[in-house]
């Protein structure tokens, strides 16, 4: 079954730390793939999207995404947090070779300590 | 103005009754869907629309029913609330043609007594 898993629930950083957060995904095809991030109280928003070509995706507020297909990963990545990324981060995928849904992994929440 | 707006933001009802969630786009989208997000379980798709003549059953449809009143419009209804459909939920909108990235509305956090 096709699945996206974001192996860790909670992360905790320091400011000015960098970032790299988990996601694999399970599918026949590589699928598009995309980060969300959710702040407090409010609805999701995207970070970042793949869907072909260069594996190495920016997206807003400074992050990034490397897509590895050998590992079936798409890890977010920022080189210093500041305290505004504290929030929750969702890895998504969906199969656009059939009229498929996304699937959202869990999530992870992702905490900055000053 | 929002894209995607969801009325009310906030809502208290009693076990039993029926209660309305409402969702509108401008977006021009004829993809929509209902989620509902509870900690630890990340988001679940209650309902799915492809266009206005399309509805389809998510993981967690059991106590919910939908109407896609018009491509703008896509309401959610909860026949008989019970109290473990206490949750935040989500609506939002895709595009075939924008690679299926999804627009969220800013959820409607929902208290069943």
């Amino acid at each position: 079954a096709q699945s996206v898993t974001q192996p860790d629930i909670h992360i905790t950083v320091s400011e000015g730390a960098s970032l790299e957060l988990r996601c694999n995904y399970s599918y026949g095809a590589t699928p598009y793939l995309f980060w969300y991030v959710q702040s407090p109280g409010q609805g999701l928003q995207l970070l970042l999207k793949y869907f072909s070509g260069d594996t190495l995706v920016q997206g807003i507020k400074g992050f990034e995404a490397e897509f590895k297909r050998s590992q079936s990963s798409f890890n977010l990545r920022k080189p210093s947090v500041h305290w505004s990324d504290a929030a929750e981060y969702f890895c998504a995928a969906v199969n656009l070779n059939r009229d498929d849904k996304i699937i959202f992994g869990k999530g992870t929440r992702l905490h900055i300590l000053p | 103005d929002a894209d995607v707006t969801q009325t009310p933001r906030n809502r208290i009802t009693k076990t039993g009754k029926r209660i309305m969630l409402e969702c509108s786009q401008t977006k021009g989208h004829d993809r929509m869907y209902w989620y509902r997000q509870d900690p630890g379980l990340g988001l679940r798709l209650i309902y799915y629309s492809f266009d206005v003549k399309d509805i389809n059953k998510g993981e967690i449809s059991d106590g919910y029913s939908v109407s896609r009143q018009a491509q703008a419009k896509f309401s959610l209804s909860l026949e008989s609330a019970i109290p473990n459909q206490t949750a935040l939920y989500f609506c939002a909108t895709s595009d075939l043609g924008g690679g299926e990235t999804q627009y969220f509305g800013p959820g409607t956090r929902l208290l069943v007594l």
